[in-house]
């Protein structure tokens, strides 16, 4: 069954740095997403994404973030300067009639 | 607004006994509502979903949820738990088929006991 690709699984940066997680979504899905789970709580929409440009996006979606799918295949998340409190669990998902399926998260540990 | 509120963050089954997970939801337009489980270290994956169709929806690993409009619930069951059916789940509203963004409820962790 395909499925969604993220990479790394795990990344550890520091204060202020800018950190790119990426995506591969499912090759025929047309929407693409980015939500969060900080640890003991709800998973967060953060954005959607569709035709190349944001659908929607959460009040949590500041100019920190950025999305991006440089090359049709690829769907990234930048956080340009981290702070401690972006420190989660970042899931991405792509879509398609309804039903979303999840990549098994980057976790991002800012220090 | 939508919103889901799920009932108990924490539930404890035998094997073998009923598996009930409760998820209340708030909608202003007809809702998509959906199950997903999460095991440990891995990503979210849909149980279920609801889209207007028939209220009794059967989804994967012997799971289904009845959509009772009157009562705005969506209740997981499953007839007899197996001790890999504990994880976390999650019930999740949205109000379009797609390109909408899913409201997530606080989760319910299933511990399943021999």
């Amino acid at each position: 069954e395909p499925e969604v690709t993220q990479t790394p699984s795990h990344q550890v940066t520091q204060m202020g740095q800018e950190v790119i997680l990426r995506c591969v979504p499912i090759s025929n899905h047309l929407y693409f997403y980015w939500y969060r789970q900080i640890l003991g709580q709800k998973v967060e929409f953060l954005v959607s994404f569709y035709n190349n440009e944001i659908s929607e996006k959460s009040e949590i979606f500041d100019d920190q973030f950025s999305v991006e799918r440089p090359d049709g295949s690829n769907f990234t998340l930048k956080i340009r300067s981290t702070k401690l409190e972006d420190s989660a669990m970042y899931f991405c998902a792509s879509s398609v009639w309804a039903k979303l399926f999840f990549g098994s998260g980057t976790q991002l540990s800012v220090l | 607004a939508q919103s889901v509120t799920q009932l108990g963050s924490h539930v404890s089954v035998s094997e073998g006994a009923l598996v009930l997970l409760r998820c209340n939801y708030s909608s202003s337009v007809p809702p998509y509502l959906f199950w997903y489980v999460q095991y440990p270290n891995q990503g979210l994956q849909l149980l279920l979903k609801y889209t207007s169709a028939a209220t009794l929806v059967k989804g994967i690993n012997g799971f289904e949820a009845e959509f009772k409009k009157s009562e705005t619930s969506f209740h997981l069951t499953k007839p007899s738990a197996h001790m890999s059916d504990a994880a976390e789940y999650f019930c999740a509203v949205s109000e379009e088929t797609s390109g909408s963004r899913l409201t997530f409820g606080e989760g319910t962790q299933l511990t399943v006991n021999p």
